[in-house]
């Protein structure tokens, strides 16, 4: 049974370009989280979808920033015209039932972004 | 709303001689507690719980951690570490009706042989 899958692993974008991460849960996992670690800084709350539903996203910067979880296929986190504060470690994570029973999360690997 | 303070940003420490690894919370419901452990360029693994009953949980690989409600406190403890336990330890606590997963800022486990 694979993880959490996420790609890439690294990506590197020059400032004002678009960033893509893609995020695959665990099979039979319906709900996505994803989270943002910035160097020297435990992981930061972004948002929580279910499929085709954004959930909470009280952590999502306002601008620049999306996420999508469509019926079929990945969880997709966009960010527009990036900037050098966007680099960080992105990770995803997925669980099968929701979180506020405790179950807890599986953490994907993550993507490190660079931008230069 | 919640918070997590993990007291000690790096904790080196012998081979073979008990660790501890602080965290104290805050929250105005009912928690659930976690430690993560995050080897380097990889995703976050759990360690262990707590969700209710006993305030001692354990893990498979030698880890507990006791739930103390009256100290806000989770701490991380191991009798005799070992020099794959070299890693980056999280502590994270969500409520009872919360999506979200509060992180500390992390300890750094160096095991030195």
């Amino acid at each position: 049974n694979a993880g959490v899958m996420q790609n890439p692993r690294h990506l590197v974008r020059r400032r004002g370009q678009e960033a893509r991460l893609r995020c695959s849960p665990m099979k039979g996992h319906s709900h996505v989280y994803w989270y943002r670690q910035l160097p020297e800084e435990g992981l930061k709350f972004m948002v929580y979808l279910q499929k085709e539903n954004i959930i909470d996203e009280s952590g999502m910067p306002k601008e620049r920033f999306s996420a999508e979880f469509p019926k079929e296929g990945p969880s997709i986190l966009r960010i527009q015209q990036v900037v050098r504060g966007d680099s960080a470690a992105y990770f995803c994570a997925s669980s099968p039932i929701s979180p506020d029973t405790g179950y807890g999360y599986t953490f994907g690997s993550g993507t490190r972004l660079t931008v230069v | 709303a919640q918070s997590v303070t993990q007291l000690d940003s790096q904790v080196p420490v012998f081979e073979e001689a008990p660790v501890e690894l602080r965290c104290n919370y805050s929250s105005s419901v009912s928690v659930y507690l976690f430690w993560y452990v995050q080897y380097p360029n990889q995703g976050l693994q759990l360690l262990l719980k707590y969700l209710s009953g006993s305030t001692l949980v354990e893990s498979i690989n030698g880890f507990e951690a006791e739930f103390n409600k009256s100290q806000t406190s989770f701490h991380l403890r191991k009798p005799s570490v070992h020099i794959s336990d070299t890693a980056e330890y999280f502590c994270a606590v969500t409520g009872a009706g919360s999506y979200q997963l509060t992180f500390g800022k992390g300890t750094k486990l160096s095991v030195i042989p």
